[in-house]
């Protein structure tokens, strides 16, 4: 069953513009963790961020911005002022407490133009 | 930061032979998994190993896939007879604690295995 659903395939801006990446996750359990990966060309993955399910602060971390809201099983991540160097693959993750690995979304292709 | 290391970077091979991918997690790590991508798709997770046993393998993970740690640093994937259809970029991770702690995946750089 799909459990991360990052509908958006591919977004396609102009430098400096901001982008919104969408994440909807499920799950029934109460604990659970979210995680953005971000994958540049070069084809590594790079953690940008962790968070549990008990804290639905909104994060902020220089041009980077995360939205969790349980209400709507939501973990959405904003990039403010893009770069070029901001094109990259970008996934959402979900790990459940019963499971023992890290489920991925399909990933959304950014693409910053100068 | 530490890393995880994995070998070699590309690896090309003919269908139907075995194939070891191999991985150096970080020191300190306990739990030791398996991803892979196929060219632009999503990353797949194959197998998650703990305490020398796999905690958990998805329906990929058939008999041709086995995971062993050999020694106290390395940790390998073998596929016995490869496929076409194997062929993808395989990472390795790792973390320092289990699953329910929802522990971050450090990962590596990758294997992209080609199967002619």
């Amino acid at each position: 069953a799909q459990k991360v659903t990052q509908a958006q395939t591919e977004i396609s801006v102009v430098e400096k513009e901001d982008v919104t990446l969408d994440c909807v996750y499920e799950t029934r359990d109460t604990t659970y963790y979210l995680f953005w990966y971000k994958q540049p060309p070069s084809g590594e993955l790079v953690f940008l961020i962790r968070r549990n399910s008990f804290d639905e602060q909104n994060e902020i971390s220089g041009r980077y911005s995360w939205n969790f809201q349980k209400s709507t099983s939501s973990f959405n991540f904003t990039i403010t002022a893009s770069q070029v160097v901001d094109s990259a693959v970008y996934f959402c993750a979900l790990w459940l407490p019963n499971d023992y690995k890290l489920s991925f979304g399909a990933g959304t292709t950014v693409t910053v133009r100068a | 930061e530490p890393e995880v290391t994995q070998t070699p970077s590309h690896q090309v091979t003919q269908m139907g032979q075995e194939v070891i991918l191999r991985c150096v997690p970080i020191s300190n790590h306990l739990y030791f998994y398996w991803y892979r991508q196929i060219l632009g798709q999503k990353v797949e997770f194959l197998v998650s190993f703990y305490n020398n046993e796999i905690s958990e393998k998805s329906e990929i993970f058939d008999d041709q896939f086995s995971v062993e740690r050999p020694d106290g640093s390395n940790f390998t994937l073998k596929i016995r007879s490869t496929k076409l259809e194997d062929s993808a970029m395989y990472f390795c991770a790792s973390s320092a604690g289990g699953p329910y702690g929802g522990e971050k995946l450090f990962f590596g750089s990758g294997t992209q295995l080609s199967v002619l």
